[in-house]
């Protein structure tokens, strides 16, 4: 079992439309989790940075952590095509670097 | 916000010959850098650590004598592809971060596409 698990997708939805994507977790030292967000040929940007479990919310982008569950979720409301990218979600443990475990990454797509 | 630079953002190489990649951080300074390689449809995966003044660290399986990794300042870290083969072509990105607390996520480069025919 590898420690992040993602749907690689793709995930197709139709413009407005309201978009969830989730990850799930293995690790229970994780406690800082993100959200990156990366465009063709580019490098991932990040979008949410979370710690321990609760919502955040940044514009339409809200992120959702249960640790109880080792589960993880990214909402995008009023999605737009602009917003059609692959999606990784990362997690990282208290300590050190805190270098980040990734997960494949989910590909959006949203049409007009 | 942080920025971090890399280029080339694509290359082309002939078999056999040695590729320079550079990852500068622009308005912060970066004791760490990360150096990561991406297939198509794949996750990152962590290549190697480097460190300034110091020698990179490198994950298992990953030659080090292949990857060379050279962090001379605090602003810029090198990776250079030594004797390229058409394996080695892929996706290089590197990252750092703009603090050392836990408050900070990792920013990346626009990364460096590589192709070795």
């Amino acid at each position: 079992q590898k420690e992040v698990e993602q749907d690689p997708g793709p995930l197709s939805v139709p413009e407005g439309a309201i978009v969830s994507l989730n990850c799930t977790y293995s690790n229970s030292a994780f406690q800082y989790f993100m959200w990156y967000r990366q465009y063709s040929r580019k490098g991932p940007e990040l979008l949410m940075y979370t710690y321990s479990s609760g919502n955040k919310e940044d514009g339409r982008f809200t992120a959702q952590v249960d640790k109880s569950s080792k589960y993880i979720s990214l909402f995008i409301r009023d999605s737009q095509p602009s917003d059609s990218a692959t999606y990784l979600c990362a997690m990282s443990a208290s300590g050190g670097s805190y270098i980040p475990t990734f997960g494949r990454g989910t590909s959006l797509i949203v049409h007009p | 916000g942080a920025v971090v630079s890399q280029h080339p953002s694509r290359v082309i190489c002939k078999s056999g010959t040695s590729v320079k990649i550079e990852c500068r951080s622009l308005d912060f300074q970066a004791t760490t850098m990360f150096w990561y390689r991406q297939f198509p449809k794949q996750s990152l995966m962590l290549m190697a650590t480097s460190n300034e003044g110091s020698k990179a660290t490198y994950e298992q399986g990953v030659e080090k004598d292949k990857f060379l990794i050279n962090h001379a300042s605090l602003t810029l870290s090198t990776l250079t592809v030594t004797s390229a083969h058409p394996e080695d072509s892929s996706f290089y990105i590197c990252s750092a971060r703009p603090g050392t607390g836990a408050g900070y996520g990792y920013t990346f480069g626009s990364g460096t596409r590589l192709t070795v025919v």
